[in-house]
């Protein structure tokens, strides 16, 4: 079974308007962490936001939030307001326990085109 | 403050050659590192991650290895490239304790292309 799911592979949004990246995960771990990357067309991965799994507030940074829902195990990203430069992939991660050790697992990614 | 380097940017190399991939992390110590690659216009698979000095755990069976010489490098090797080796291999570390979130820091990425 697929640890992380991104359900979209690609995504359009009008620039200035929001847009939700869809993002589920599984694990049996009751403390876990999720994050949210993004990988512009250079290549680097720049972290963006980050939810604990005992957090009771979704996590928020600028115009990045995190829509978490842990009954349905979804993590969402919402970030309002686009624009041009939000253009990348994203991609949703999990750090979870796994032989003692914390390990992180990503998803396929979703590649965000805002359009001007 | 930390850094992450990774060396060389971009490499290309014919099948059946040699590959050593090194990555090295300044301003922290006894940081979990993490090798990953991605393939063109996929995710990221994690390929090995390590605890520490020569502490290695591999996620995929694969021809490639890799190897922490000392705290704060962490090298992938391989002794015989193949053609699905080609992809962008992107090293990065992570805080054994403190830091929000404990999320992982990434080096710039090594372009690998094997013809």
């Amino acid at each position: 079974a697929q640890k992380i799911t991104q359900t979209q592979p690609g995504m359009f949004v009008q620039e200035k308007e929001a847009v939700t990246l869809d993002c589920t995960y599984d694990t049996s771990d009751p403390s876990y962490g999720l994050f949210w990357y993004k990988q512009p067309s250079s290549g680097e991965m720049i972290f963006l936001i980050y939810q604990g799994s005992y957090d009771q507030q979704n996590a928020t940074e600028g115009r990045y939030s995190l829509n978490f829902q842990k009954a349905r195990k979804s993590a969402n990203l919402v970030i309002s307001a686009s624009q041009l430069g939000d253009s990348a992939m994203y991609f949703c991660a999990m750090r979870e326990r796994s032989g003692g050790y914390q390990k992180v697992t990503f998803g396929t990614g979703t590649k965000l085109q805002v359009i001007p | 403050s930390q850094t992450i380097h990774q060396w060389p940017a971009t490499l290309v190399q014919p099948v059946g050659s040699p590959l050593s991939l090194e990555c090295t992390v300044e301003g922290t110590s006894n940081p979990n590192l993490y090798w990953y690659r991605q393939a063109a216009g996929r995710g990221l698979q994690l390929l090995f991650y390590s605890v520490g000095i020569g502490q290695i755990s591999s996620e995929v069976p694969q021809n490639l290895s890799a190897s922490r010489p000392q705290d704060r490098q962490f090298i992938l090797s391989s002794k015989k490239l193949l053609l699905s080796d080609s992809g962008f291999y992107l090293c990065a570390w992570r805080r054994t304790t403190g830091g929000k979130g404990s999320e992982q820091f990434f080096g710039p990425g090594t372009r690998l292309t094997v013809l």
